[in-house]
């Protein structure tokens, strides 16, 4: 299948670091993307991996393996803003398919 | 602004009424898609096309109806919903329709649609 894996919550303190990881299913992989959703707005565009290691831009960073099927996506210097829900997706073909989503809560 | 406009932004509709959702990109992006978005649900795809052609139609009761006229516009029809078919529907554009970093989905801002 195209089993996408996230966390569903995560709770992290303002001005720390947050790691939310994704597992995916490897075959037909040609790509990984990360969202960013806040509450009743649209996706919007993070970061892309396509070959291994860290892509970083800014206070967010993401990792790719994949021979592992594994990404992450990290936050640094966490603010408040940052509460929303964040999507991992795998591309392959002709589409994305997407993880249910980890919402991500900082408090002060 | 994302360059992809949605309307309406919220929809009430009853079981037997027939309505259309509209979106519009002013990317130049070549692929368009819809989205729904359940609570508690992983964003699910629709509908693909690509150049004004379908793509990808994922299983989705014909009570959809997508059309395509133009690379620019996307419409979903909406005829003899459910209840359950109540959820955020977002509409998407890309440059090209694989997972490579040129075909990053950029989203409307959806309409909340809601089926009494």
């Amino acid at each position: 299948g195209q089993n996408i894996d996230q966390p569903t919550e995560m709770t992290a303190t303002e001005g720390a670091i947050v790691q939310i990881n994704c597992t995916y299913q490897t075959s037909g992989f040609n790509g990984l993307f990360w969202y960013q959703q806040h509450a009743g707005e649209a996706p919007t565009f993070l970061s892309y991996n396509v070959l291994d290691g860290l892509e970083e831009k800014g206070r967010f960073s993401s990792f790719l393996s994949r021979s592992k099927g594994y990404s992450y996506l990290l936050l640094k210097e966490l603010q408040m803003k940052d509460s929303a829900s964040y999507l991992c997706a795998r591309g392959a073909g002709n589409m994305l398919t997407f993880g249910g989503g980890t919402r991500l809560m900082v408090k002060p | 602004e994302t360059g992809v406009t949605q309307t309406p932004r919220h929809l009430v509709m009853g079981m037997t009424n027939k309505k259309s959702l509209k979106c519009e990109q002013h990317l130049g992006h070549n692929a368009m898609y819809w989205y729904k978005q359940s609570a508690k649900k992983p964003l699910e795809l629709m509908f693909v096309y690509n150049f004004k052609e379908q793509t990808e139609n994922n299983s989705v009761p014909s009570r959809f109806s997508p059309e395509c006229p133009n690379s620019s516009h996307l419409f979903l029809h909406l005829h003899t919903l459910q209840p359950e078919d109540s959820a955020l529907y977002l509409c998407a554009s890309s440059q090209g329709s694989g997972g490579s970093s040129t075909d990053t989905q950029y989203f409307g801002p959806g309409t909340r649609l809601t089926v009494l």
